[in-house]
Order: structure tokens, then C-alpha cells, then sequence
């Protein structure tokens, strides 16, 4: 089983959407948990971490189910400028393969 | 936000040639990484370095990569004898806080 899996995607959703992504992580031990974006042929960049109780940052939520090993980000609202690949990222380094989302007018 | 710059922004160089790529931080950090990205495919770790010393590394580090920081700022990525499956991005990330990470804008690698 991979470290951290995520959803393949691709995701192509309306602006306005809500669209949810999900990640799962092998490690149990794992106490580190973060979302990153990543625009074509740029840095990933850090959207936000996740932390036990769930966060919120204005239209993106992030949930983690230690019990069932997952991490997931929710984006309300979607707005063009969503477009990109999202990557979650477990315990010092462990990418997902990223998960792509389009955002269509 | 920390800043990290990373040289050359585009590296070509010839099979077998050694490449090195560096990672210069603005402000001090002791904990870094490298990751490779081929392209179209994932983010892959390669390397930490702690307080001047490998933490960890993948399988992917191999004794064709070396790390080092020369002069206690910039932090390099050597690869001795470079294949053309080492074209790739390479980014190098510096560790901040709760364990965020922050990227350099990487340096794209063409073996030849």
C-alpha cells in the first residue's frame, strides 16, 4: 500500500461548485497532515495545514479520520482561480500524487 | 512567508556530467529537504538534512546524490553522474513551524 494515496481525479467543476477531495495515509504514527496547491510547472505552495479538530480558511475546510487514516479539504464556492493540483502531504515529506482540479466558467 | 531561491532556474547538462544545485535560504534555517518532480508525475522526497546531516533519505537517494551545506547558508544537491532519468524539477523546502513546508521555485534538470 502507498504512504499517502488520493484521489485520481481529474475533478472539472462549474465556478460556484463545492468540490472535496480525500486522501488516505498508510502510517498510523503519522501527526503531520497538510493540503499544498501546486500550479503547472510552479512550487507546491502551502494551502493549509490540517489539524485534529478541523480547520477552516474562508471557503476551504480540512477534516482528518485518524480512525479511518484520511485527510480531506473541502472548497466551497469554487472560483476559476481554484484551478490547479492539489497535494496532500503526511509526516515530513510524503506527497499524494496530487489530485488535478479545473474550474470552468 | 520564507523565502528560498534556488539556482540555476534551468540546468542542461550532458549524461554522465555532474550537476550541482543549490538552495539558498534568506533567512537561517537548519532543516531542509530535496524532492524531485519528473514530468506529469508526483512530487517525490528525496532528502532531509538536520543541523548539517542527513536525517533521512529515500530510496530514490542513491550514492549518485550528495547534500551538503559548504558555507553554513547555501545548501546543495550534487549528482555525480546525472542519466537521463534524472530530468526532472528539483525543489528544495525549507521546515518552519509546525512542520510546514516552504518551496524554492526549483530548478528544472535536462539530461541530454
Amino acid at each position: 500500500r502507498k504512504e499517502v494515496e488520493q484521489d485520481p481525479g481529474p475533478f472539472n467543476v462549474p465556478e460556484g461548485a463545492t468540490v472535496a477531495f480525500n486522501c488516505t495515509y498508510s502510517n498510523s504514527a503519522s501527526q503531520s497532515f497538510f493540503w499544498y496547491r501546486q500550479d503547472c510547472r510552479k512550487e507546491p505552495k502551502l494551502l493549509m495545514s490540517v489539524y485534529s479538530s478541523g480547520n477552516e480558511d474562508g471557503r476551504f475546510t480540512a477534516q482528518l479520520n485518524r480512525a479511518s487514516q484520511y485527510i480531506s479539504l473541502l472548497i466551497r464556492d469554487s472560483k476559476l482561480s481554484d484551478s490547479a493540483t492539489y497535494l496532500c502531504v503526511v509526516r515530513g515529506g510524503r506527497f499524494g500524487a496530487g489530485t488535478r482540479l479545473t474550474v470552468k466558467p | 512567508e520564507p523565502e528560498v531561491t534556488q539556482t540555476p532556474s534551468h540546468q542542461v547538462t550532458q549524461m554522465g556530467q555532474e550537476v550541482i544545485l543549490r538552495c539558498v535560504p534568506i533567512s537561517n534555517h537548519l532543516y531542509f529537504y530535496w524532492y524531485r518532480q519528473i514530468l506529469g508525475q508526483k512530487v517525490e522526497f528525496l532528502v532531509s538534512f538536520y543541523n548539517n546531516e542527513i536525517s533521512e533519505k529515500s530510496e530514490i537517494f542513491d550514492d549518485q546524490f550528495s547534500v551538503e551545506r559548504p558555507d553554513g547558508s547555501n545548501f546543495t544537491l550534487k549528482i555525480r553522474s546525472t542519466k537521463l532519468e534524472d530530468s526532472a524539477m528539483y525543489f528544495c523546502a525549507i521546515l518552519q513551524g509546525a512542520g510546514e513546508q516552504y518551496f524554492g521555485p526549483g530548478t528544472r534538470l535536462t539530461v541530454t
